[in-house]
């Protein structure tokens, strides 16, 4: 079983709408990550979590919303969905260690029309 | 100038070439390096970190070079399977930890 779980992997929604990306984690990490990944863009991050009660913002939070209802779950909202938030979502996690080294999930594919 | 910057290829190679990517960061205070795999459609894996002094696992060598701000990836014996994008990564150290990530390499290992 996948260590790093992402629902849905595909979505296709309207401009206007609120949706939720979900992860889960069973590698016990207390670090937790929301990246876009776009073509000629690379991976850019979202927000972060560090521990339940903490959540920061990333380089491109405008739009969105995270949620860290424990330690091993951690979603993403937008708000309101629009055509530029089309793009390559992974969650990933990271252990509490020097190197941070990160795990990402399989991805979702969003396509807001 | 952006903070990662690498050659985005593609590399097209036949199988069993020795390939080398560069990757130059900015940020002299960075920290930690590392090298991430991605195939197409997929999420990044970690491939390796790299070390100041260098390190080597298997056919995968990877350097840092401090003083000209650059890593460097060197795979010998190219395999197919090889055929993936490979992302640098650097830490940023202290109070505003965080990774930057490059673009991407692209490697097509040809038979």
């Amino acid at each position: 079983d996948a260590d790093v779980t992402q629902t849905p992997r595909n979505r296709i929604t309207k401009t206007g709408k609120r949706i939720m990306l979900e992860c889960s984690q069973t590698k016990g990490h207390d670090r937790m990550y929301w990246y876009r990944q776009d073509p000629g863009l690379g991976l850019r991050l979202i927000y972060y979590s560090f521990d339940v009660k903490d959540i920061n913002k990333g380089e491109i939070s405008d739009g969105y919303s995270v949620s860290r209802q424990a330690q091993a779950k951690f979603s993403l909202s937008l708000e309101s969905a629009i055509p530029n938030q089309t793009a390559l979502y992974f969650c990933a996690t990271s252990d509490r260690d020097y190197t941070e080294t990160q795990y990402f999930g399989p991805g979702t594919r969003l396509l807001v029309l | 100038r952006k903070e990662v910057e690498q050659d985005p290829g593609p590399f097209n190679v036949p199988e069993g070439a020795t390939v080398a990517f560069n990757c130059t960061y900015s940020n002299s205070a960075s920290q930690s390096f590392f090298w991430y795999r991605q195939d197409c459609r997929k999420e990044p894996k970690l491939l390796m970190s790299v070390y100041s002094s260098g390190n080597e696992d298997g056919r995968f060598t990877a350097q840092l070079n401090r003083a000209s701000q650059y890593i460097s990836l060197l795979i010998r014996d190219s395999k197919l399977s090889d055929s993936a994008t490979y992302l640098c990564v650097v830490k940023y150290a202290g109070n505003n930890r965080k990774l930057i990530w490059g673009l991407g390499t692209s490697l097509a290992v040809n038979p």
